[in-house]
């Protein structure tokens, strides 16, 4: 079985300041990881994706994760938060035993930005 | 421009009174598959279709029905639709399964069922 946990359900941070969202998997085969992002109102966009190649992956809008597989963990960063990143974030995991047609996505952390 | 389209984007109906969302693409893809996003609960998986007249369960098909009669259309059918079945819908789709790939998503359906 494979699963997804976000650690935080809410994150706040300051504009400029930098953001750090966590993700926890369970996978029983080597996974594929996904952060989706979604702005109210709006359907989901990817951000950025895993695959078993690079373990540092870059994404858009100057996001990155690290996938640790020692730690089983694939954490989403950002160095310095935008206003226009306020949105909710999701992990997702896929895996070769369900033949990647089964997404398992987290409940998802919100992130606020102040100015 | 290539997309994922859901109709109706909002609806409110009433319990029992059968249902279909639409969803359609432009990618020719072959799987395509319907969420429902509930808070707290994140996006679980209803039904997904590897390719036409193929289809399967997600993780909560009970309720829903669906088909694939055409490589672009995977309508949702709510046969007779509860309060529980409240929540925000997405039809995705992507290309043949591998774990590279990557869903599109459609704008959302918000069904409110009184």
């Amino acid at each position: 079985a494979q699963s997804v946990t976000q650690l935080d359900s809410h994150v706040s941070v300051s504009e400029g300041t930098p953001v750090l969202l966590r993700c926890n998997y369970s996978s029983s085969y080597s996974p594929s990881l996904f952060w989706y992002v979604q702005h109210p109102n709006k359907g989901l966009q990817l951000l950025l994706k895993y695959t078993s190649a690079a373990t540092l992956v870059k994404g858009i809008n100057g996001f990155e994760a690290e996938f640790k597989k020692s730690e089983t963990s694939f954490h989403l960063t950002k160095p310095s938060a935008h206003m226009s990143d306020a949105a909710e974030y999701f992990c997702v995991v896929s895996s070769m035993n369900t033949g990647f047609q089964k997404l398992v996505f987290g409940t998802g952390t919100r992130l606020l930005v102040s100015p | 421009e290539a997309q994922v389209t859901q109709n109706p984007r909002y609806l409110i109906t009433v319990t029992g009174k059968k249902l279909t969302v639409t969803c359609s693409q432009n990618m020719n893809h072959e799987y395509m598959s319907w969420y429902r996003q509930d808070p707290g609960l994140g996006l679980r998986q209803i039904y997904y279709s590897m390719n036409v007249e193929v289809t399967d369960k997600g993780d909560v098909p009970e309720g829903y029905k669906v088909s694939r009669k055409e490589k672009r259309n995977f309508p949702l059918i709510l046969e007779s639709p509860s309060p529980n079945q409240t929540s925000l819908y997405f039809c995705a789709s992507r290309p043949p399964s591998s774990g590279a790939n990557v869903l599109t998503f459609g704008a959302g359906s918000r069904l409110t069922v009184l």
